[in-house]
């Protein structure tokens, strides 16, 4: 079974300062990655996706991702975050099961940007 | 109307009430899943359809969960005898078979508080 571990809670960051945003799945295959953005009250919005091609894949709003797969690893980034920013972020994984995806999401990332 | 819309947003009741969330998907798509997510937690994976046939359940979904999406079109999730763990915002989303990635796209939820 696949499983995600976002090991931070909670982040801080100034507006203008650049993010990192941490996640390592466990999947014994080639996984689909998925980083989505969740703002209070709200559903989720895909950010980005990876299943294979180039590492370094590019998402909405100016985040992109870098998957590794020696460290198990789909960390977002972006160079230059807006306040707006201030969301809740979930990494998942996807993996074929009986012919469909089953997404397994992860704890989940909460995002807050000073002035 | 582009997205997954979900109806009601809120719904607050007394312990020990029946519950009845719909879930209308993207036109198209035949696929529809249901999730719940707790506080604090990343969405669980609750059901399946394909089309109008529910082809896999989570032992989350106690016998008190029903789901039913007739002629393969909207979905509705009840919860009979509501306790007060069921207090949680419940996600539907939507994909079609085929497309990369099987992308699923998420509605803004019903946050449900079982008093």
């Amino acid at each position: 079974a696949q499983s995600v571990t976002q090991p931070d809670i909670h982040i801080t960051v100034s507006e203008g300062a650049s993010l990192e945003l941490r996640c390592n799945y466990s999947y014994g295959a080639t996984p689909y990655l998925f980083w989505y953005v969740q703002s209070p009250g709200q559903g989720l919005q895909l950010l980005l996706k990876y299943f294979s091609g180039d590492t370094l894949v590019q998402g909405i709003k100016g985040f992109e991702a870098e998957f590794k797969r020696s460290q198990s690893s789909f960390n977002l980034r972006k160079p230059s975050v807006h306040w707006s920013d201030a969301a809740e972020y979930f990494c998942a994984v996807g993996a074929r099961s009986g012919g469909y995806q089953k997404v397994t999401f992860g704890t989940g990332t909460k995002l807050q940007v000073i002035p | 109307d582009t997205g997954v819309s979900q109806d009601p947003r809120h719904k607050i009741t007394k312990r020990g009430q029946n519950v009845t969330f719909r879930c209308d998907p993207i036109s198209e798509h035949n696929r529809l899943y249901w999730y719940r997510q707790t506080l604090g937690q990343g969405p669980e994976f609750l059901t399946y359809f394909q089309n109008e046939a529910q082809l896999e359940k989570s032992r989350l979904l106690s016998d008190r969960f029903s789901a039913e999406r007739p002629k393969g079109s909207f979905s509705t999730l009840e919860i009979q005898r509501t306790e007060q763990g069921d207090s949680a915002m419940y996600l539907c989303a939507s994909s079609l078979d085929g497309t990369p990635y099987n992308e699923q796209f998420f509605g803004p939820g019903t946050r449900l508080t079982v008093l």
